[in-house]
């Protein structure tokens, strides 16, 4: 039983277009999370929900919008994409604030925007 | 600034070869510290938390030491095969951020 899952794994699409990236967690966990790896394969965050309120929201565009419908879910609506948008968008889960928290990460969904 | 360096960038070793990897993060206020990996085209496995009141971690062939107050993060693996050949990044937890280090690509030679 996958612990993090997100759909689609791959995802190729036009300029332009607006796009939905799901995630799912099953570990009863309080905080998700959205990580964009970029060609370099440097990780890093855009947004943070803990208990489905948003906590970080890093220099993302505001095309980019998270809906977290209840604490197991955090979903990624891109509007008008753009070819700068391709990447690897990984989703992952944690129980916050405290010492042993680990971070669960899911397959990641390979964006190209064309 | 929270930031989380590692060095090398690249690292390839025959087989059977100790390495260290290292990790280095600036505030040194983290919940934990966590070592993963990730194959090519695949997602994150995580190999070693290590709590921040924790020295040191330890699983089969991989060990991970913290010192907290210097900022600094090591893994070591012992007898590397080439089945190891992989990134492994570490990331420092702040509470509801894991931040990341840009990864030590390994390749382990036969």
């Amino acid at each position: 039983d996958t612990a993090v899952s997100q759909t689609p794994k791959y995802l190729v699409t036009q300029m332009g277009n607006d796009k939905s990236i799901k995630c799912e967690q099953n570990l009863g966990h309080d905080t998700m999370y959205w990580y964009k790896q970029d060609s370099k394969k440097f990780l890093k965050i855009m947004f943070s929900y803990n208990n489905k309120e948003l906590i970080i929201n890093e220099t993302v565009p505001n095309r980019f919008s998270p809906k977290s419908p209840d604490k197991a879910h955090l979903n990624l609506h891109i509007n008008s994409l753009e070819l700068g948008d391709s990447a690897v968008y990984f989703c992952a889960s944690s129980q916050a604030g405290t010492m042993n928290t680990e971070a669960f990460f899911g397959q990641g969904t390979r964006l190209t925007v064309v | 600034k929270q930031e989380v360096t590692q060095i090398p960038a690249a690292l390839s070793v025959p087989e059977g070869e100790n390495l260290v990897l290292n990790c280095s993060f600036t505030d040194s206020a983290i919940y934990n510290l966590q070592w993963f990996r990730q194959d090519p085209g695949k997602g994150l496995t995580s190999l070693l938390l290590i709590q921040s009141s924790q020295r040191e971690q330890t699983s089969g062939r991989l060990n991970a030491s913290l010192d907290k107050s210097s900022g600094r993060s090591t893994l070591y693996i012992a007898a590397s095969q080439p089945g190891d050949s992989a990134t492994y990044l570490c990331a420092a937890n702040y509470g509801q951020n894991f931040v990341f280090g840009p990864g030590t690509r390994l390749s382990v030679l036969p």
